[in-house]
């Protein structure tokens, strides 16, 4: 199985930050990487598909890249309403990243 | 509006029993892969099952092949997982979430999960 490796697991910022969040993939897994967003008690929210098509009504402030076995998701500038848990999927077996929790 | 409505979660005892089922409003059901994603508490997110349209592609985790079964009744747009033998690690929130409508691009509308318990 592909395993798929989130770094950090917690990130510490204040608005207005821009952050980054990577993924990395024990194999390559082509284009075939999403982003989601999750606040606590809530659904996970699909943010970014298929590396970095931004889902619809999603803030262009979000924004992914990478290639292969390495992903990124960046912030460019930190809101109030993004801090929250980041996870990365592979949609060649559908594993999930183990998450970045983003902090004040 | 798309809406998923799971329900069936509950208390449950080591080697048990539960069946989970998933509502789907708001759109062409039969026309969309389907899944099943877990989150014990405070962990993170863990894909369970998946099943295309037709029901003739399924895929499971290593973790529940062999005592879960996903399946779907397209003319009663809803979505199932029958759980067995269940342990007491399958204690998690279960959500089902809609397949994205462009392929392999992950899921787009998720319900708002059923909390399974697994205790003695």
């Amino acid at each position: 199985d592909i395993q798929m490796t989130q770094s950090p697991s917690t990130l510490s910022a204040s608005v207005g930050d821009r952050v980054t969040i990577t993924c990395r993939a024990s194999q390559s897994i082509g284009p075939w990487l999403a982003w989601y967003q999750q606040k606590p008690g809530k659904a996970p929210k699909l943010l970014i598909y298929k590396v970095s098509s931004l889902e619809n009504g999603v803030p262009s402030r979000f924004s992914g890249s990478g290639s292969g076995t390495e992903f990124t998701l960046a912030i460019s500038s930190l809101q109030p309403d993004d801090f929250a848990t980041y996870y990365c999927q592979q949609y060649t077996s559908f594993t999930f990243g183990g998450g970045t929790k983003v902090d004040i | 509006e798309v809406q998923l409505v799971e329900s069936g979660g509950g208390l449950v005892k080591p080697g048990g029993s539960l069946r989970l089922s998933c509502a789907a409003s708001g759109f062409t059901f039969s026309t969309y892969s389907m899944n099943w994603v877990r989150q014990a508490p405070g962990k993170g997110l863990e894909w369970v099952a998946s099943i295309n349209s037709g029901s003739y592609y399924i895929y499971y985790a290593d973790s529940v092949k062999g005592r879960f079964t996903i399946s779907r009744d397209n003319a009663k747009d809803s979505l199932y997982l029958q759980m067995n033998s269940l342990r007491v690690d399958d204690t998690a929130v279960y959500y089902c979430a809609r397949d994205h409508s462009v392929a392999a691009a992950g899921y787009d509308y998720w319900g708002q999960g059923t909390l399974v318990t697994v205790s003695s």
